[in-house]
């Protein structure tokens, strides 16, 4: 089975750092791209960004480029995105996503559930 | 950045029909933003419905289907049940492979 198992719900306090990480299995983690996608308390859905797991590229949306890095560690499948100083406004969901072409999306994972507070 | 709009809320009776619409900022809606729309029921994480405008996933029903209507990519619901009530959001892809969502709409079935 297909699966992307996201790192459990995350609270913190605003100025600390923080990694999440998206698991693959089931494929071949390097064929796929895998993007991020938040979701604000009560909001719709934002692409962030992606990665190319097989070299690391990366994109990103104009509004998180410079506020997250997206990166990947192909020897054990997984994807991260991370913040070097987390904001209040960084409260959210947070999803990863295989794409299969283009941004048809599937799997999602779970979510991570980030709560940034002091 | 390119704004994506849909209808913020739609209510179809059980059995009946419905059409989600999804418009951008940057003009007529083609094939060449390669439409999505996502499913999204409350707790739960999205799911994709519809890729490159008409395609449907494995497991989209068949009352689901997707559509080029008036200058915008559309979803339409044929035979409502009340399992459909959800949020649904439609995706567009621009030049550079940045993908802007819709604000998303949500589907009452009543």
């Amino acid at each position: 089975e297909v699966q992307l198992v996201q790192s459990g719900a995350e609270v913190k306090k605003p100025g600390e750092s923080l990694r999440i990480s998206c698991k693959g299995s089931g494929y071949s983690f390097t064929s796929y791209w895998i993007s991020w996608v938040r979701q604000m308390p009560g909001k719709g859905l934002e692409w962030m960004g992606r990665i190319d797991p097989s070299d690391s590229y990366t994109n990103y949306s104009p509004s998180f480029q410079g506020h997250v890095t997206i990166s990947a560690d192909k020897s054990i499948s997984t994807a991260y995105l991370q913040w070097s100083s987390l904001k209040a406004s960084d409260t959210a969901m947070y999803y990863c996503a295989r794409q299969i072409r283009g941004f048809w999306f599937d799997p999602w994972g779970q979510g991570t559930l980030v709560t940034v507070s002091s | 950045q390119a704004v994506v709009t849909q209808e913020p809320s739609l209510t179809v009776s059980p059995g009946g029909t419905v059409t989600l619409t999804c418009g951008s900022s940057t003009g007529a809606v083609t094939s060449g933003h390669y439409p999505y729309w996502f499913q999204q029921k409350p707790g739960q994480a999205p799911r994709t419905l519809i890729y490159d405008t008409s395609n449907k996933h494995s497991w989209t029903p068949a009352r689901f289907s997707g559509s080029l209507l008036g200058g915008k990519a559309a979803l339409t619901l044929s035979g409502a049940q009340p399992e459909d009530e959800a949020e649904y959001y439609c995706l567009l892809s621009y030049s550079g492979a940045r993908p802007v969502f819709g604000g998303g709409t949500k589907l009452t079935v009543l």
